[in-house]
């Protein structure tokens, strides 16, 4: 079975300025996938960004990138320059052959 | 390219009415997942597909809830009959592997 752990209801950050979203989880499996995924107003789910469980690097996309623990078992989300368009609800996810576990969400908002 | 398409967007019936959610893949992806959004419950996992086969339906509320993909390029959830509690968003989301998700749109339904 797998838990995700989002302890960030909510975060705010001023345009411009780095925030940092938190995610925990945990798997007994050792090949799994972490992703991170948006879901702005319009409630599209959006795949922001993936870490394979067995890669040591911590994976970037443009303003995004991660920070994976894995003897920590901790995920966290960083977005760099943030922008208007960034404000969205966030999910943290953890997938194990075809089951995805999503964590409760974050919700950020970006203050011009 | 075209995303993931689900019809309808919206949808308000009555308790006891029959609920047909309709979604077409990304073309060349295999894999294909349904899943529910609550504000209670969060995300969920229903059920998903491998080439056509039903893989894992654990997630499946109950007997009332039916998913079919007659094709690669076609799958239903039907719900009958229908109750209050199964209002939600519901997501189809597919891949072309069995971890991240490209979501649709999500069709919102509303059981009065």
């Amino acid at each position: 079975a797998q838990t995700v752990t989002q302890s960030q209801p909510e975060m705010s950050v001023q345009e411009a300025e780095t925030v940092t979203l938190s995610c925990t989880y945990d798997t007994s499996e050792s090949d799994y996938y972490l992703f991170w995924y948006k879901q702005p107003p319009s409630r599209q789910m959006i795949l922001v960004i993936r870490q394979e469980a067995y890669k040591q690097q911590n994976a970037t996309e443009n303003r995004f990138s991660v920070n994976f623990q894995k003897a920590a078992k901790s995920f966290s989300l960083k977005i760099s320059d943030s922008q208007l368009g960034d404000a969205a609800m966030y999910f943290c996810a953890s997938s194990y052959a075809g089951k995805s576990t999503f964590g409760d969400g974050t919700t950020l908002t970006v203050k011009p | 390219d075209a995303g993931v398409i689900q019809s309808p967007r919206h949808e308000v019936t009555e308790m006891g009415q029959e609920v047909t959610l309709r979604c077409k893949p990304i073309s060349g992806h295999d894999y294909l997942f349904w899943y529910r959004q609550t504000m209670m419950r969060g995300l969920e996992l229903l059920i998903y597909f491998n080439n056509n086969v039903p893989i894992d339906d654990s997630g499946m509320p109950e007997d009332r809830f039916s998913a079919k993909m007659p094709n690669a390029s076609f799958s239903t959830l039907k719900i009958q009959p229908s109750e209050p509690r199964d209002s939600a968003v519901y997501f189809c989301a597919s891949s072309p592997n069995p971890y991240e998700q490209y979501f649709g749109p999500g069709t919102r339904l509303t059981v009065t």
